[in-house]
C-alpha cells in the first residue's frame, strides 16, 4: 500500500461523537476515493474527488462529509457517529489513464 | 441494488489446480472491469483489468474473460498457489469513468 497513508488505524467512538479520518498520498494522482467495507457488501463508495477542489457523492454518502484539502489530502468526517457506521474505511487513489486504484491500509472504526 | 455481484462467497481449490472466480454485472454501460486481491488487515491491491473491447486479458497465471452479452466476467488462476488465498473483488468502472462499483468478494482458499 505504498503511497497512500491513512490515520488512524483503529478508532472506537461513542454514538454521537465526531471524528475525521485522514488520507494522504504521495503519488501525485488526481482522483481520490473513500470506501467502506462491510461483511457481505464488498466495498461501497462514500465520496470521491476527481481533482483538487471538487467532491462528489458516491453510493452511501449519508452521515459523512469530505474535504479535498489539496492534491495530497482527502479527509472523511463523521459529524455524529452512529453504530451503523461501524466499518472498515479505505481511502484510494487512481490515475485518469490506467483506472487502477491504489488503496491505503484502512481504518477500522467501531461505534458503540 | 448491487450492480456488480459475486454470488460465491467462498471457493476452495487444491494447490496446482485452476481457480475460477465469477462476477456478474447489470449495467450494460460499464466499459472497464478490474479484479483486486485483498489479504486480511490490508487494503485491496490491483490484480488485472479488461476493457470492454476485449474478451480476454492475460497476465502470467491470471486471465480475465469478459462475456458482454451475458454481462459476466471471470478470473482464472492457473496453477493456484497457497499464496493466492485471499478475498478477490471484481469492480466495474462507470461510464463517466469516475466511479467504481465493487462486488461483495469471493474468499479463495488454496489448500497445499
Amino acid at each position: 500500500n505504498a503511497g497512500v497513508t491513512q490515520t488512524p488505524k483503529f478508532q472506537v467512538l461513542k454514538t454521537g461523537q465526531s471524528m475525521t479520518l485522514q488520507c494522504a498520498q504521495d503519488m501525485n494522482h488526481n482522483s481520490m476515493y473513500w470506501y467502506r467495507q462491510d461483511p457481505g457488501m464488498g466495498l461501497r463508495l462514500i465520496y470521491y474527488s476527481a481533482s483538487e477542489g471538487t467532491t462528489d457523492k458516491g453510493e452511501v454518502p449519508n452521515g459523512y462529509n469530505v474535504s479535498r484539502l489539496n492534491k495530497r489530502e482527502f479527509s472523511l468526517r463523521l459529524e455524529s457517529a452512529a453504530p451503523s457506521q461501524t466499518s472498515v474505511y479505505f481511502c484510494a487513489i487512481a490515475t485518469g489513464a490506467s483506472y487502477e486504484q491504489y488503496f491505503g491500509p484502512g481504518t477500522r472504526l467501531t461505534v458503540t | 441494488d448491487q450492480q456488480v455481484k459475486q454470488n460465491s462467497p467462498s471457493l476452495s481449490v487444491q494447490e496446482g489446480r485452476i481457480s475460477i472466480l465469477n462476477c456478474d454485472y447489470t449495467n450494460s454501460m460499464f466499459d472497464y472491469f478490474l479484479w483486486y486481491k485483498k489479504y486480511p488487515a490490508e487494503g485491496p491491491t490491483f490484480l488485472i483489468s479488461i476493457s470492454s473491447i476485449k474478451d480476454k486479458n492475460e497476465d502470467g497465471r491470471f486471465t480475465v474473460f469478459l462475456n458482454k452479452s451475458a454481462k459476466h466476467l471471470s478470473l482464472h488462476i492457473v496453477p493456484s498457489q497457497p499464496g493466492d488465498s485471499a478475498v478477490y473483488f471484481c469492480a466495474a468502472l462507470s461510464e463517466n469513468f469516475n466511479k467504481f462499483y465493487f462486488g461483495s468478494g469471493t474468499k479463495l482458499n488454496v489448500k497445499p
